[in-house]
């Protein structure tokens, strides 16, 4: 089976930097994802990491250890709009299923 | 535009009755999905289809079944809904082809109440 822990909530200030963690454990692994979800919309692609580094894509990095299972994804110059729900989601090595975390609700505040 | 098309975007529906949930994609993604969002529980993958002509069960498939008849459709059946059910359904395509992403992208959900 595989189980996947990030925080529940964090709140952070514009401008910022904010960190969220996610570790995992899992029978097998092929991938870690992040997704955004705003409140009442599908979720979007983030970032992705199969190998331990960090990935940077604009103000977005995401970080992975295998060894630790571990992941966060950093957030640099928080604006409003980056509220929303964070997901870390672990790929199976089978049949690319993805399993999810419960997700982190980020508030961002002025 | 291409993506993902889900429908209905909402229904209520009264408990034992039967219920389809459509998803459409034209991305010619060999992969879909079908997840539901709870709260407090995140996303839980029902059914997943790998190919046209096959489907497999996720984590909590019970009072579900799928079809996949061809490579654009994947549509979800309650045979007869229960108040449990009560979820927004997300379905999700992807190309697992590609071996350095395989990303999900996702319709913009069904929301359905059971009373």
């Amino acid at each position: 089976g595989q189980n996947i822990d990030q925080p529940t909530e964090m709140t952070a200030t514009e401008g910022a930097i904010v960190q969220i963690n996610c570790t995992y454990q899992t029978s097998g692994f092929n991938g870690l994802f992040w997704y955004q979800q705003h409140a009442g919309e599908a979720p979007t692609f983030l970032s992705y990491n199969v190998l331990d580094g960090l990935e940077e894509k604009g103000r977005f990095s995401s970080f992975l250890s295998r060894s630790k299972g571990y992941s966060y994804l950093l957030l640099k110059e928080l604006q409003m709009k980056d509220s929303a729900s964070y997901l870390c989601a672990v790929r199976d090595t089978g049949f690319q299923k993805l399993v999810f975390g419960t997700g982190t609700r980020l508030l961002v505040s002025p | 535009i291409a993506g993902i098309t889900q429908a209905p975007t909402s229904q209520i529906l009264a408990a034992g009755r039967r219920m389809t949930l459509r998803c459409t994609q034209d991305m010619r993604h060999n992969a879909m999905y079908w997840y539901r969002q709870d709260l407090g529980l995140g996303l839980r993958l029902i059914h997943y289809s790998n190919t046209a002509g096959t489907t497999g069960k996720g984590e909590v498939p019970d009072g579900y079944s799928v079809s996949r008849a061809n490579t654009d459709d994947f549509p979800l059946t309650l045979a007869s809904a229960v108040p449990s059910q009560t979820s927004v359904y997300f379905c999700a395509s992807s190309d697992s082809s590609r071996t350095n992403t395989g990303e999900l992208f996702f319709g913009e959900g069904s929301r359905l109440t059971v009373l």
